[in-house]
């Protein structure tokens, strides 16, 4: 079945270092791909989406675009900030069973220092 | 605009012991889901709903019962909770747009449920 796998954290950064998450997923087709951020004791927002292979999501300075041929959507940051810190989540919708859903990988914590 | 919320926000129950979890949104969204958060295997999803008065079942849906009576709530209920079922419940919605799926999910904060 479908399916995400993100890299294991936690990730511990200095500020204004570069962030690079790495998500990887299995699916059918091309579905749409999702990076979620998780603040502490917060649910889950979405941080940036990409619906089309070579679309590139982005938004408050990160990014990640969504490569078909390595079936990656990797999250990056120039310049990580300590308010980034957060647990991510890769996802993707995926049709099966007969309704769409979301698959979530196990999330990746990040923590930057000052 | 509050946009979903869940309550309660924490709970301690005794094993065999029932609850009833509540998600309201006031965004008119068609779309309704409870998941659970466990370390290490993010999120995943135990019913779901595509509109008020229909209910299905997601990947873990075992012990856990659920009602749309009314568009913009959602109840997740454990009829007799068991150790397991320790865990973070989140209630998302979205909206019916074009291709399902595309649009994101907003969330609730989350109810921190020990089933001891």
């Amino acid at each position: 079945g479908d399916s995400v796998t993100q890299m294991e954290g936690p990730v511990t950064l200095s500020e204004e270092a570069f962030l690079t998450i790495n998500c990887t997923y299995t699916a059918t087709g091309y579905p749409s791909l999702f990076w979620y951020v998780q603040y502490p004791g917060e649910g889950l927002q979405l941080l940036l989406k990409a619906t089309k292979a070579d679309d590139k999501g982005s938004n408050k300075g990160f990014e990640a675009t969504y490569r078909k041929e390595t079936t990656s959507f990797h999250l990056e940051k120039g310049s990580v900030q300590v308010s980034d810190s957060a647990v991510y989540f890769c996802a993707l919708v995926s049709f099966s069973g007969g309704y769409n859903k979301l698959i979530f990988g196990a999330g990746t914590r990040l923590a930057v220092h000052p | 605009n509050a946009g979903v919320t869940q309550t309660p926000k924490f709970r301690v129950l005794k094993t065999g012991q029932s609850m009833t979890l509540l998600c309201a949104q006031d965004m008119n969204h068609e779309y309704m889901y409870w998941y659970r958060q466990d370390p290490g295997m993010g999120l995943r999803l135990i019913h779901y709903s595509v509109g008020e008065g229909t209910t299905a079942k997601g990947e873990v849906p075992d012990g856990y019962n659920v009602s749309r009576l009314k568009k913009q709530n959602f109840l997740l209920g454990l009829e007799s909770a068991a150790p397991s079922q320790t865990s973070v419940y989140f209630c998302a919605s979205t909206q019916h747009i074009g291709i399902v799926g595309n649009q994101p999910q907003h969330f609730g904060d989350g109810t921190r449920l020990s089933i001891l």
